[in-house]
């Protein structure tokens, strides 16, 4: 089955730590993007990827580093900097990230508990 | 102003109705339009696109107004599976290249006997 993993589900650290958030796809897709979710707000965009070896910041960079070494794997790093870090964090991909509609697909997220 | 407006509800209709959801977007520029739906602790997952002359998928029904700039949706003969917060998502391509997506904070839906 074709489709986007994330692991672990659920994820507990203490505040201090850096944590790495597992993302893959065998979708074949170009594009993979990370995502977090907090309550009463609307997704936002933490960084993005076009393509192997080059990626983009969002509108919430900071705090979070990635990396795109391969085609199917986009991990994401909760740093120490990070103020606020828990959330639901959901990584997506789509065929492109450019021109006509391509839609985004989401794996079944990360829930981060930082106490 | 909000780039992507919606009314967080909840609309509680019964089983069998229709219901309908709006969604206002501020950015003119906005190029494509999309309606996912996430249920509770789950990952969103795309309901359907928006296009220009409407579309229908079964019981679901979209439409964009661009000189209003805003979208809708209509579900028809409503399920209690429908139950879920249906999230308003409008594309714009980046400067820098890429499009974004900005997700509206979602309507939540619940269905009732």
């Amino acid at each position: 089955d074709g489709g986007i993993t994330q692991s672990p589900k659920y994820l507990f650290r203490k505040e201090g730590q850096n944590v790495t958030l597992s993302c893959e796809q065998n979708l074949n897709h170009d594009a993979m993007y990370w995502y977090r979710q907090d309550p009463g707000q609307g997704l936002r965009l933490i960084y993005y990827s076009q393509i192997v070896n080059d990626f983009q910041k969002g509108d919430i960079a900071e705090g979070y580093s990635v990396s795109r070494e391969k085609k199917e794997s986009f991990p994401l790093t909760v740093t120490s900097a990070q103020k606020n870090p828990t959330a639901f964090y959901l990584c997506a991909s789509s065929i492109r990230s450019s021109g006509a509609i391509y839609e985004q697909y989401f794996g079944p997220g990360t829930r981060l508990t930082v106490t | 102003r909000k780039e992507v407006e919606q009314d967080p509800g909840p609309f509680n209709v019964p089983e069998g109705a229709t219901v309908a959801f709006n969604c206002t977007y501020s950015n003119s520029a906005s190029q494509s339009f999309f309606w996912y739906r996430q249920d509770c602790r789950k990952e969103p997952k795309l309901l359907m696109s928006v296009y220009s002359s409407g579309n229908e998928d079964g019981r679901f029904t979209a439409q964009l107004n661009r000189a209003s700039q805003y979208i809708s949706l209509l579900i028809r003969d409503s399920k209690l599976s429908d139950s879920a917060t249906y999230l308003c998502v409008v594309q714009i391509q980046r400067t820098g290249g890429g499009n974004k997506l900005t997700f509206g904070t979602g309507t939540q839906l619940k269905v009732e006997l």
